[in-house]
């Protein structure tokens, strides 16, 4: 199984907006509302801050908001903020109760 | 308080074996299953299995199958991964991570909400 594919890295200055992609195939992105992200800072474990696509779990800022067409899915950071720089991965469920995680996106706020 | 604390870090020779203990509280264990994720020196995060906490149903990843092993203990509300034949390329972070389960131990939730912090495991000659 294929990790999702996400573009290494993405920069910002502090209130503009960034979109990190999440390409998987027709057998996991494709196939399932089941894709998440996670916020990890280094040192830190991972946190959650989208489930089911687009669903923000209490205490995650509105600012962070997910969406999906198709193969592709993306999470939207809209205003980034200097706490904001961290590693994004998203990941899929992948049918028979497996999951695959994307490459990682290094978000920095300029 | 909800968390999952898990056991120190651990340095092993090729070939041996590291048991990772991951602690839940302030929720109900059963309730939930545990996920095992690792993380390699300057890689993403990869998947390893997960195990039904209720009924111990597991499922591996494919690439791991046959080395590794998932457990828990209801007594004391820990699971834990054992991974064998330990290599080089094993040098990892390991976390374990909650997501719920059904009544009949299966997933529920498709994501992973709560996090361990992590245990480093070094293979190292």
């Amino acid at each position: 199984q294929s990790a999702l594919t996400q573009p290494r890295s993405l920069s910002g200055s502090p209130r503009q907006s960034v979109t990190i992609s999440c390409t998987g195939t027709s057998s996991d992105v494709g196939n399932y509302n089941y894709v998440s992200w996670y916020q990890k800072h280094p040192g830190k474990a991972p946190k959650l801050m989208i489930s089911d696509v687009s669903k923000r779990p209490s205490g995650v800022p509105d600012r962070f908001s997910g969406s999906k067409s198709g193969n592709t899915a993306s999470l939207t950071i809209s205003g980034l903020q200097a706490e904001d720089e961290a590693d994004y991965y998203c990941c899929s469920y992948a049918g028979s109760y497996t999951y695959v995680f994307g490459t990682g996106t290094k978000v920095t706020v300029l | 308080q909800v968390q999952l604390v898990q056991s120190g870090a651990e340095v092993k020779k090729p070939g041996a074996s590291v048991k990772v203990s991951c602690k839940a509280s302030g929720y109900t264990f059963t309730s939930y299953g545990i996920n095992w994720v690792r993380q390699a020196p300057g890689q993403g995060l990869e998947w390893m299995g997960w195990i039904s906490a209720y009924n111990n149903n597991t499922d591996y990843a494919q690439k791991l199958q046959g080395r590794v092993t998932m457990t828990t203990d209801t007594s004391t509300t820990t699971a834990y991964m054992e991974l064998r034949s330990l290599r080089s390329d094993d040098t990892a972070v390991y976390y374990c991570a909650r997501a719920y389960y059904d009544s009949s131990g299966q997933p529920a939730e498709w994501y992973f909400d709560l996090w361990g912090r992590g245990t480093l495991v070094t293979v190292s000659s």
